[in-house]
């Protein structure tokens, strides 16, 4: 069965230091990646993606990540972390054909915290 | 491109009326729209899914009674939560997927901000 593991529920990283987030999926055919930002209150915005091609993507804010297949992982990383990127950070995987739909499966999100 | 606007942001209701939140996508036609559902510090629970003109597929659990969901054109989209109740109290997203414009990326869901429904 399908499914996204994101192991680290919360991480804190102080101001200027280097940041990686994990995820790790199941899927049975070459996936779709997505990295979602959700900021509090707020709804999720896209930071990346992975469809094909180059396995190293590049997203906004200053966001990468990379698809490495023998390891089924696609994490997230940022050389120097900002105050502003404290937020909840979801991976994603799809498409999952379900009912006619192309949905999408999340995962649990992990929580980061940015110290001064 | 790719907006999607939802609303409103923050309502709060007695128990026992009914609540509409609206989804629309502003510069792109949305052929199929998500609703979730998110309770506090956890993930997205996918409510339902519906294509413009059809009715909703809803998963499993989710009452599709109580949860009404109308998708009448390709901009919008609305989630009537009907006789709401304290324990409907949550955080909504929607979000929109295209599979017909040209410069929005298809195979992406673009979320709404989300609505915090409060039920007394």
């Amino acid at each position: 069965a399908q499914s996204v593991t994101q192991p680290d529920i919360h991480i804190t990283v102080s101001e200027g230091a280097s940041l990686e987030l994990r995820c790790n999926y199941s899927y049975g055919a070459t996936p779709y990646l997505f990295w979602y930002v959700q900021s509090p209150g707020q709804g999720l915005q896209l930071l990346l993606k992975y469809f094909s091609g180059d396995t190293l993507v590049q997203g906004i804010k200053g966001f990468e990540a990379e698809f490495k297949r023998s390891q089924s992982s696609f994490n997230l990383r940022k050389p120097s972390v900002h105050w502003s990127d404290a937020a909840e950070y979801f991976c994603a995987v799809g498409p999952l054909f379900s009912g006619g739909y192309n949905k999408l499966i999340f995962g649990a999100g992990t929580r980061l915290a940015v110290h001064p | 491109g790719a907006v999607v606007s939802q609303h409103p942001s923050w309502v709060i209701c007695k128990s026992g009326t009914s609540v509409k939140i609206e989804c629309r996508s502003l510069d792109f036609q949305a052929t199929t729209m998500f609703w979730y559902r998110q309770f506090p510090k956890q993930s997205l629970m996918l409510m339902a899914t519906s294509n413009e003109g059809s009715k909703a597929t809803y998963e499993q659990g989710v009452e599709k009674d109580k949860f009404l969901i109308n998708h009448a054109s390709l901009t919008l989209s609305t989630l009537t939560v009907t006789s709401a109740h304290p324990e409907d109290s949550s955080f909504y997203i929607c979000s929109a997927h295209t599979a017909l414009h040209l410069t929005v990326a298809k195979n992406i869901q673009y979320f709404g901000a989300g609505t915090r429904l409060s039920v007394l």
